[in-house]
């Protein structure tokens, strides 16, 4: 059974240009989640997804962010416009219904 | 709002020595607690999840403890070893949330 995947594990971008990550849950888990870990700093939740819907997305920031689970393919956390600031690891989690979330490696996300 | 914090940020000590990490957490409604261990430029990885309504979990040199009414968890590392040598996490998720919020975590370095 293979862990959850995310991909591409590094990603540069230039000031202004988008950024799309990409996770693969675990065969099985319903549940995604996106964190992000700015250097120096802890995990930050971002947003939390099932199948086709967002159920929390109380940590996203309001503008340019944007996440989806669609019911065939990974999630897909979206960056548009990215500024400086948003050079951090992004890292997506999987789990069951209410059970232990497991973390995938993380993408760096280095925006020049 | 949850905050949870850890004590200290960094740490050093020779190999073999006992040592314990601390982690602190502002609301005590929470459902579990978990220890991750985090090595540079990697993920997470899951060291022990201890559930609301126990008092420790071991695994191997490994051993966490929770006292839920003082918002505090330990996790004891006996023997340690220079493969210790991580950044250790600990997070909490509530009642009634999927979401787990981070401590800013320990930098464990082990002299050989």
């Amino acid at each position: 059974n293979a862990g959850v995947m995310q991909n591409p594990r590094h990603l540069v971008r230039r000031r202004g240009q988008e950024a799309r990550l990409r996770c693969s849950p675990m065969k099985g888990h319903s549940h995604v989640y996106w964190y992000r870990q700015l250097p120096e700093e802890g995990l930050k939740f971002m947003v939390y997804l099932q199948k086709e819907n967002i159920i929390d997305e109380s940590g996203m920031p309001k503008e340019r962010f944007s996440a989806e689970f669609p019911k065939e393919g990974p999630s897909i956390l979206r960056i548009q416009q990215v500024v400086r600031g948003d050079s951090a690891a992004y890292f997506c989690a999987s789990s069951p219904p209410g059970e232990t979330q497991y973390f995938g490696p993380g993408t760096r996300l280095l925006v020049l | 709002k949850q905050e949870v914090t850890q004590i200290p940020a960094a740490l050093s000590v020779p190999e073999g020595e006992n040592l314990v990490l601390n982690c602190s957490f502002t609301d005590s409604a929470i459902y579990n607690l978990q220890w991750f261990r985090q090595d540079p430029g990697k993920g997470l990885t899951s060291l022990l999840l201890i559930q609301s309504s126990q008092r420790e979990q071991t695994s191997g040199r490994l051993n966490a403890s929770l006292d839920k009414s003082s918002g505090r968890s330990t996790l004891y590392i006996a023997a340690s070893q220079p493969g210790d040598s991580a950044t250790y996490l600990c997070a909490v998720r509530g009642r009634g949330n999927e979401k787990l919020t981070f401590g800013t975590g320990t930098r464990l370095t082990i002299i050989p």
